[in-house]
């Protein structure tokens, strides 16, 4: 299986500011990497595609790069409906892997 | 399309998890589709459980597949999980979801997802 680590597990910021997740693969996985955000009681919900594809009704404050093993999500002027759990996935081989989530809390 | 999760929220240990996803909106038969069965708990975060496409071909996560069976149901476009002698580590939300591709990316992602299904085994 494909291993995924995302970086920080956790992290605090306000309003307005911009904040970026790291997440790497095991092994090469060229750009077949997802972003999802997750509410409380809530599914997961796909904001980018193809590592920097934002989905379609995503604001355009969220933005994905990264190609290979290293990739990056960043969230530009945090909103209050920002705060939330976000995964990274691989769609590049099954059985598809996800990270262990990055929780983006209010300072 | 929406996806609906069905079945027991309580299991004995020992016992068979079987739920049931329905889908609204697409002919799970037709379109080349993953119909993915997802879980999330607290201790293991997000694991694919495995896929079932249009033609009844499946694909297990390798960690479950001696427990695992998924159907499909063309005649109620329902697709099922079957996992045999669950323990308390199999409690968890159980997800369906599609992964599936858009019309020019050869990636893939998961989209709709189901609300979630919280199944708890316990005596």
């Amino acid at each position: 299986d494909i291993q995924m680590t995302q970086s920080p597990s956790s992290l605090s910021a306000s309003v307005g500011d911009s904040v970026t997740i790291t997440c790497r693969a095991s092994r090469d996985i060229n750009n077949f990497l997802n972003w999802y955000q997750q509410k409380l009681g809530r599914a997961p919900k796909v904001l980018i595609y193809a590592a920097s594809t934002l989905q379609s009704g995503v604001p355009s404050r969220f933005s994905g790069s990264g190609s290979g093993t290293d990739f990056t999500l960043t969230i530009s002027g945090l909103q209050p409906e920002d705060f939330a759990t976000y995964y990274c996935q691989q769609s590049f081989s099954t059985p598809r892997t996800f990270g262990q989530g990055t929780k983006v809390e209010i300072k | 399309v929406q996806l609906q999760e069905s079945g027991p929220g309580l299991v004995k240990p020992s016992e068979t998890l079987s739920l049931t996803c329905t889908v609204s909106g697409a002919s799970i038969d037709r379109g080349i589709y993953y119909w993915t069965w997802i879980r999330q708990s607290p201790g293991k975060g997000l694991e694919t459980i495995g896929t079932i496409d249009y033609s009844g071909s499946t694909d297990y996560n390798p960690s479950l597949k001696s427990r695992v069976t998924i159907s499909l149901d063309t005649s109620k476009n329902q697709f099922s999980l079957r996992l045999d002698s669950v323990t308390a580590a199999d409690t968890a939300v159980y997800y369906c979801a599609r992964d599936g591709w858009g019309d020019v990316s050869p990636v893939s992602w998961f989209d709709p997802w189901g609300q979630g299904t919280l199944v708890i085994v316990s005596s």
